[in-house]
């Protein structure tokens, strides 16, 4: 399954509203997405998991939503420690595959 | 608090062999988990290698598969990657991890592999 993430970037300023989109090529059955954050030299975080859940420990100003192989990861106000690359992942089919990624940046 | 640890050479040759372990702690590999490596470059962004479960059952990213080997060291609590016939384009960061479900739930921090002479 192809994953298909917009934009590939996204300018914006602390206190603004992130919403970034992730396409499926099929259909994902049982709504196995999740997102990631990574900043640089770390590993990816687990964010999101079955498109709305929210991990342990993840702040509430980020949530995620579904809408048939349409998904998107939504930070409700942003605070400078998420400028990141965020990226989604489906893992319901195999093998799992991620998206390419959108790099939130300070605008 | 599960965490996983890479390790191995930073620096392969070209038609040389990758190795990589991943140390497990708190979590043992025997658990009900399949356990999972990753590599990620900026050709190919996140790349699934491929995964194992305690078994020794595994499953391989049919465009690595003749070349990659992962194994289980129960008494150590660690899993293993060999890629052999390495070139240029095995130069990744590489990843293990931990599937819950499927999901990548706990991640290790990453080792740089070079391919280089």
């Amino acid at each position: 399954i192809v994953l298909t993430q917009s934009p590939g970037t996204l300018s914006l300023s602390p206190g603004e509203r992130a919403t970034l989109s992730c396409r499926a090529s099929h259909s994902l059955s049982d709504s196995y997405l999740a997102w990631y954050q990574q900043k640089p030299g770390q590993a990816p975080r687990l964010l999101i998991f079955g498109a709305s859940n929210r991990a342990t420990g993840i702040p509430d100003r980020f949530s995620g939503s579904e809408s048939g192989t349409d998904f998107t990861l939504t930070i409700s106000r942003l605070e400078p420690e998420d400028f990141a690359v965020y990226y989604c992942q489906q893992y319901g089919h195999s093998p799992l595959t991620f998206g390419g990624g959108t790099k939130l940046e300070i605008k | 608090q599960v965490q996983l640890q890479e390790s191995g050479p930073g620096l392969v040759k070209p038609s040389g062999t990758l190795s990589l372990t991943c140390a497990v702690s708190g979590a043992s590999i025997t658990d009900n988990n399949w356990w999972l490596w990753v590599r990620q470059s900026p050709e190919k962004g996140l790349e699934w290698i491929g995964e194992i479960y305690h078994s020794g059952s595994t499953n391989y990213n049919p465009s690595l598969k003749s070349r990659l080997t992962m194994l289980l060291d129960k008494s150590k609590n660690e899993f293993s990657l060999r890629l052999t016939s390495v070139t240029a384009a095995d130069t990744a960061m590489y990843y293990c991890a931990r599937l819950t479900g499927g999901l990548p739930d706990y991640w290790g921090q990453g080792t740089l592999v070079t391919v280089s002479s």
